[in-house]
């Protein structure tokens, strides 16, 4: 089966710098890749996802790569702000219905103001 | 996007007591619901698989006698913990598909129940 692994697994950076957190998976098969951001206590949110056709994908500030050959894909946050502090989550699986992603074990993201 | 609700939110019961959870999609169908449990400071994992219409799918290592799921309809899954004891204490959270999926697998999550069990 899918095995997803994440680093690192803390991220301290300074408010306005970027923060890149990175993930691996197993299974080729794999053609989506979300990420959740997670506050304390609260919901998953979906912030990103990326399908294997494609290997980059933007939005605002949070931008995510994918590598198929090298089976990594990447999240990246620029010009940090406080608010961006949460636990994120990669996760990989395959679109074929009733099977349930495969998640990284997170990354605890702290912006220092 | 879609809205996966989930209740209650907090509960805090006696140990050998059953408590039942439910989540419910409140916007859209999902035929496929998943259960989570969640330690502090540690990632999703993946409890069972919750099919409407069917036997949930349970993942190794989870009691199905321990854990009843049942999924009665297209916007409602339950999972009860039976006989509940301090070490099943934990952050439950449940996600769902649109059935439609318009070509996405995003999973909806609800907000999770943090069960406390004395």
């Amino acid at each position: 089966g899918e095995n997803v692994e994440q680093h690192p697994s803390t991220l301290s950076v300074q408010e306005g710098d970027s923060a890149v957190i990175k993930c691996t998976y197993s299974d080729s098969a794999s053609n989506y890749f979300p990420w959740y951001k997670q506050e304390l206590g609260k919901r998953p949110q979906l912030i990103i996802d990326i399908r294997s056709n494609v290997g980059e994908k933007k939005d605002q500030r949070i931008a995510v790569t994918l590598n198929k050959t090298a089976k990594h894909f990447s999240l990246h946050i620029t010009e940090t702000q406080p608010e961006d502090s949460a636990v994120y989550f990669c996760a990989a699986h395959l679109y074929s219905g009733n099977t349930p992603p495969v998640f990284g074990k997170g990354t605890r993201l702290s912006v220092i103001a | 996007g879609a809205v996966v609700s989930q209740h209650p939110s907090r509960v805090i019961c006696k140990s050998g007591t059953s408590v039942k959870i439910e989540c419910r999609s409140l916007d859209f169908q999902a035929t496929t619901m998943f259960w989570y449990r969640q330690f502090p400071k540690q990632s999703l994992m993946l409890m069972a698989t919750s099919n409407e219409g069917s036997k949930a799918t349970y993942e190794q290592g989870v009691e199905k006698d321990k854990f009843l799921i049942n999924h009665a309809s297209l916007t409602l899954s339950t999972l009860t913990v039976t006989s509940a004891h301090p070490e099943d204490s934990s952050f439950y959270i449940c996600s769902a598909e649109s059935i439609s999926g318009g070509g996405t697998d995003t999973q909806y999550f609800g907000p999770g129940t943090r069960l406390t069990v004395l």
